[in-house]
């Protein structure tokens, strides 16, 4: 039972170009999301989805897209980055339900847009 | 959602309680206080969550004062591994789709050999 795993571990992009982060859970979990984590702040919500199919906006979506094609999987892509998206991200997953709020993270992607 | 309030820094011996303090004096009837913790480096890690009661798990026991204003998450044994950052956070247990927790910063605890 690997948890919630995310690829790539650290990028380094140019600004302009793009990338995809990939998260994976093998819990079953309904629920996904991607965070921000930079300096001095707490974790923003990017983007979240409660089910395959299904994505919605969080607190900072610009410059983000989604897609939650299956369950298991959640991806976060940048179409053109940003030095301002210099970032920690973070992908968590929790079940449906009274256990909502119980997120399982991975371990994070360091991206630097240079 | 209620705003929580953390002391930015604590200290703490190894093998004593670590006692961290949060004040959510705002908190509705409906919302459940989670704690959270991050440690160097790493993704976030649940740790407990209540709503009026008392709570304890394999991880730390959670105190709710009986007006729910205030709690205090206890590391009975802290060890140097429970070196983090913790988080304190109320959210309302039944939201619908918004699925959102609001992080603040958090106490850096730090234990000490």
């Amino acid at each position: 039972n690997a948890g919630v795993t995310q690829t790539p571990k650290f990028r380094v992009l140019k600004t302009g170009q793009s990338m995809t982060l990939l998260c994976a859970q093998d819990m079953n979990h309904e629920y996904m999301y991607w965070y921000r984590q930079d300096p001095g702040m707490g974790l923003r919500l990017i983007h979240y989805s409660v089910g395959e199919g299904t994505t919605a906006k969080g607190e900072v979506p610009d410059g983000y897209n989604v897609s939650r094609l299956k369950k298991q999987n959640f991806l976060l892509g940048l179409e053109s980055a940003a030095p301002s998206q210099t970032s920690v991200y973070f992908c968590a997953s929790s079940p449906a339900g009274t256990g909502t709020y119980e997120q399982y993270f991975g371990p994070g992607t360091r991206l630097t847009v240079t | 959602d209620a705003k929580t309030t953390q002391p930015p820094s604590m200290d703490c011996a190894e093998g004593r309680a670590a006692n961290l303090p949060c004040n959510h004096s705002t908190i509705s009837g409906n919302e459940y206080v989670y704690w959270y913790r991050q440690i160097h480096s790493q993704g976030p890690q649940y740790i407990i969550h209540g709503l009026k009661n008392n709570e304890t798990n394999e991880m730390a026991s959670l105190i709710i004062t009986e007006d729910r204003k205030s709690s205090t998450l206890i590391l009975p044994h802290a060890t140097l591994r429970d070196t983090a950052v913790y988080y304190c956070i109320v959210r309302v247990g039944n939201a619908g789709n918004n699925r959102k927790l609001i992080w603040g910063l958090g106490t850096s605890l730090a234990v000490n050999p």
